[in-house]
């Protein structure tokens, strides 16, 4: 059963433009909302992350949107640039464990 | 400030044969976690020790287990390598209690079972 659904599973986007990725989680008892990127060769960096006592957090060009009441929240970039290119990862923690539960990913691409 | 560290960076084993990874978390950081990365099945959760206890383990055979020492380095092992072990291990550190979700992973060790 997976627990975070994320797409799309990829994204291609003109430099300058909005890049927006949608997750939708099941298990209510999740309470921390961050977002990964990842390049090739490297492990995932935390990119900005939401507890959902709000329904949005802005970090320069990175925002996320929480919908508690639909478990949803996304990822938007604005003005995209080449240097985002990556793989995105949502993910949920929460309840009594301390595990993340990743999405799939997104492999986004900004073309110049 | 030092980040999380995994050895070795690749290594390639041969079905059926044993591997130990090893993981050096930040500085303060008492939480170790280890993540299984394949393009199939993504992200999944391995386990995670606390103060040298496992504290929560994910749906993997008994093929892989873990230890932390009390410095809170970290070690992974996997025994009886199978093909689909083939993958990106991960590990990550966090300070593991009130600051429980400061998550930061390092770079992986690829592994590659032939």
């Amino acid at each position: 059963q997976q627990q975070v659904k994320q797409s799309p599973q990829s994204l291609i986007v003109q430099k300058g433009g909005i890049s927006i990725i949608n997750c939708a989680y099941e298990n209510t008892a999740f309470d921390y909302f961050p977002w990964y990127q990842q390049f090739p060769g490297k492990g995932p960096a935390l990119l900005i992350a939401i507890r959902p006592d709000v329904s949005e957090k802005k970090e320069g060009r990175f925002t996320i949107s929480f919908n508690k009441s639909a478990k949803q929240f996304s990822l938007h970039i604005m003005d995209s640039q080449p240097g985002d290119s990556a793989t995105y990862f949502c993910a949920a923690l929460g309840g009594s464990n301390y595990k993340l539960t990743f999405g799939k990913g997104t492999l986004l691409t900004v073309n110049p | 400030k030092a980040g999380v560290t995994q050895t070795p960076r690749y290594l390639i084993k041969t079905r059926g044969q044993q591997v130990t990874l090893s993981c050096s978390p930040i500085s303060g950081h008492r939480s170790v976690s280890w993540y299984q990365q394949t393009p199939g099945q993504g992200l999944q959760f391995l386990f995670e020790y606390f103060s040298e206890t496992q504290r929560n383990k994910g749906n993997f055979p008994g093929r892989f287990s873990g230890r932390q020492f009390s410095n809170s380095r970290s070690e992974m092992n996997v025994s009886t390598l199978e093909l689909g072990d083939s993958a990106l291990y991960l590990c990550a550190s966090s300070f593991g209690d009130g600051d429980r979700y400061g998550y930061t992973f390092g770079s992986g060790t690829r592994l590659t079972v032939v």
